[in-house]
């Protein structure tokens, strides 16, 4: 079974409007990680926002949130005021145990900001 | 935010030579550093993690006498590709994980391999 999965291959916004890009995970650990990397064309992978699976509240980072619904183990990543530099693709990635070292990718969603 | 850096950029090599890849963290110490393979319009997978002072990990199907990994140093990973053929053309990324034990890992820029 995927460990995560993006279902969404592109997506199309409207500058200054909210998206947001799906996620769901599959783990039976109790302690997990999830993270939201962009990958714009250059190719660094740019860390946007992490969720820890015991924190009660959503993550925010400026204009990127984590809708963490940890019963239907979903992070979906929000992000508000889109922008021309947002045109990207995103991962969503998950990291099991507290000390584990493997990331688990998913396939990723490219994102395009419409003017 | 921590910083890790790969050298070279890009290279373009002839099929049958090797390359080399450099991975540095640049301000901080990472006993584990990963190395991932990206085709295009695809997801990172994950081809080895390299230990320092240890053998690395390679992924299931991940050739080790192809991609030669040395971890010689807390801030040093490298990835060289032994007699390289077309089909090892990707973007090649790595990745570090801060000693001090911080849950994230920090990625170079990548490397794109084009092997002629």
């Amino acid at each position: 079974a995927q460990k995560i999965t993006q279902t969404q291959p592109g997506m199309f916004v409207q500058e200054k409007e909210a998206v947001t890009l799906d996620c769901t995970y599959d783990t039976s650990d109790q302690s997990y990680g999830l993270f939201w990397y962009k990958q714009p064309s250059s190719g660094e992978m740019i860390f946007l926002i992490y969720q820890g699976s015991y924190d009660e509240q959503n993550a925010t980072e400026g204009r990127y949130s984590l809708n963490f619904q940890k019963a239907r183990k979903s992070a979906n990543l929000v992000i508000s005021a889109s922008q021309l530099g947002d045109s990207a693709m995103y991962f969503c990635a998950m990291r099991e145990g507290h000390t584990g070292n493997q990331f688990y990718f998913g396939t990723g969603t490219s994102l395009t900001v419409i003017p | 935010g921590a910083v890790v850096s790969q050298h070279p950029s890009r290279v373009i090599c002839k099929s049958g030579t090797s390359v080399k890849i450099e991975c540095r963290s640049l301000d901080f110490q990472a006993t584990t550093m990963f190395w991932y393979r990206q085709f295009p319009k695809q997801s990172l997978m994950l081809m080895a993690t390299s230990n320092e002072g240890s053998k690395a990990t390679y992924e299931q199907g991940v050739e080790k006498d192809k991609f030669l990994i040395n971890h010689a140093s807390l801030t040093l990973s490298t990835l060289t590709v032994t007699s390289a053929h077309p089909e090892d053309s990707s973007f090649y990324i790595c990745s570090a994980r801060d000693l001090r034990g911080s849950y994230e890992q920090y990625f170079g820029p990548g490397t794109r391999l084009t092997v002629t």
